[in-house]
């Protein structure tokens, strides 16, 4: 069955430290790969995105994610923290039409000042 | 950027009752998506809507639930009734094409007593 799954329910990192946030996936086939993030009572909003081609993809305030075939992992990065990263982190995957998204469960990011 | 809105942010009600989800998708969207997330899970698709019509309906789409958006109005997710079960954050989201991002909104939390 297709899943994602995200192995750390909470992340702790102090600000100015460098982040990875892990994601695996099962699928046949290669699916498009996603991170959101949710602040406090916001929506969640699209971090970035792979669909083929280079394996680190780049998004947005200095976010980065790897895809690996190899290791069916789409682990998501960042060098340098900042207390308002400070949020839930989604991975998510689809098989493209329909956008029909499986999610991971999430991961709870602090970061301490 | 674009936003999603849903009235309102929580919703208390009695099992057995109907209610009524509003989602006020991106203007020029065509496709709109129901997600459900019950406290401490992950994010699970319910359906997905284009041109009036239900695309796809996972098995947590039960038959208590209908989907409509009348007059390219709200995009609206009906449970008649409710059952305790039915207690979630509900989300919804929209997208230009069936490929495109998903946009989503903040959540319903819906509680059911």
């Amino acid at each position: 069955a297709q899943s994602v799954t995200q192995p750390d329910a909470r992340v702790t990192v102090s600000e100015g430290a460098s982040l990875q946030l892990r994601c695996k996936y099962s699928y046949s086939g290669t699916p498009y790969l996603f991170w959101y993030v949710q602040y406090q009572r916001q929506g969640l909003q699209l971090l970035l995105k792979y669909y083929s081609g280079d394996p680190v993809v780049q998004g947005v305030n200095g976010f980065e994610a790897e895809f690996s075939k190899s290791d069916s992992s789409f682990h998501l990065r960042k060098a340098s923290v900042h207390w308002s990263d400070s949020a839930v982190y989604f991975c998510a995957a689809s098989r493209g039409s329909g956008n029909k998204l499986i999610f991971g469960t999430g991961t709870l990011l602090s970061v301490k000042p | 950027g674009p936003k999603v809105l849903q009235i309102p942010s929580h919703q208390i009600i009695d099992m057995g009752q109907m209610v009524t989800l509003n989602c006020d998708p991106v203007s020029n969207h065509l496709y709109f998506y129901w997600y459900k997330q019950i406290l401490g899970q992950q994010m699970e698709f319910l359906v997905n809507f284009y041109n009036g019509k239900v695309m796809e309906k996972s098995k947590l789409f039960k038959d208590q639930f209908s989907v409509e958006r009348p007059d390219g109005s709200y995009f609206t997710l009906k449970i008649q009734p409710t059952a305790l079960e039915d207690s979630a954050v509900y989300f919804c989201a929209s997208s230009f094409s069936g490929k495109e991002t998903l946009y989503f909104g903040s959540g319903t939390r819906l509680t059911v007593l």
